[in-house]
């Protein structure tokens, strides 16, 4: 059975770095065709991707929040984290982690975490 | 293209057919895959590949991609049914990309 769950602050400051994790069991980031991807959501908004790491390190980021962002895992710990420097109230969002799984016709984020919400605000 | 559209709000009368529609320029060469979004809950993928029910998705959701274009088909829709859908496809580089969501109200 795979699980995910995030993990962080519900409360950031503006300018601050924002530290998430994603905390995983059922599968490890050892193995071929797998990866751990970050998507938020702002309240009432759309899902929008940010930053996804592969089971061979390869990491990829949303271009326009590449400057701002690091995506890291720890396979010993079955953990992904994600930083987010220089904060606004406009990355208040739910932020969910997500396993990403080769399936043969593509990469597909098969399983999700419940979401934690990270409010941004001075 | 880093885009996909979908039409904001879609309904449905109970126990009707109904499509949801998805259009880019990714889909050219990276099926569509479909989430449900209930409120307050995560994303459930319903929909991968060419058209892949996970383990525990009802048989009446299927999804085809052909040219720019996918679709998600819910054929005898439920109440249970009622919910945000957004597809998902990838770009040239391998980078995911949304819609922007379509809500599903079932009358």
């Amino acid at each position: 059975q795979i699980t995910l769950k995030e993990s962080g602050p519900t409360l950031v400051k503006p300018t601050q770095t924002l530290t998430l994790t994603c905390t995983f069991s059922g599968f490890s980031l050892n193995t071929s065709g797998v990866g751990v991807g970050w998507i938020r959501q702002p309240p009432g908004k759309a899902l929008e991707w940010l930053a996804l790491i592969y089971w061979d390190d390869d990491k990829r980021y949303r271009p326009s929040l590449k400057s701002r962002l690091t995506i890291a895992k720890d396979t010993s710990k079955n953990q992904v984290v994600l930083k987010m420097t220089n904060v606004d109230p406009v990355d208040t969002a739910t932020y969910y982690c997500a396993f990403d799984h080769w399936s043969g016709y593509g990469y597909y984020f098969m399983y999700w975490g419940q979401g934690t919400l990270v409010n941004v605000s001075s | 293209s880093s885009e996909l559209t979908q039409d904001p709000a879609v309904s449905v009368a109970l126990g009707q057919t109904v499509r949801i529609t998805c259009q880019g320029d990714s889909l050219r060469h990276y099926s569509a895959s479909w989430f449900q979004q209930k409120p307050g809950q995560a994303p459930l993928l319903v929909i991968y590949g060419k058209n892949n029910r996970p383990s525990g998705i009802p048989d009446r959701f299927s999804g085809s991609t052909s040219g720019n274009r996918g679709s998600l088909t819910i054929t005898g829709a439920q109440a249970e049914d009622e919910a945000d859908y957004y597809c998902n496809s990838r770009d040239t580089s391998g980078n995911p990309l949304f819609g922007g969501g379509t809500r599903l109200t079932v009358l």
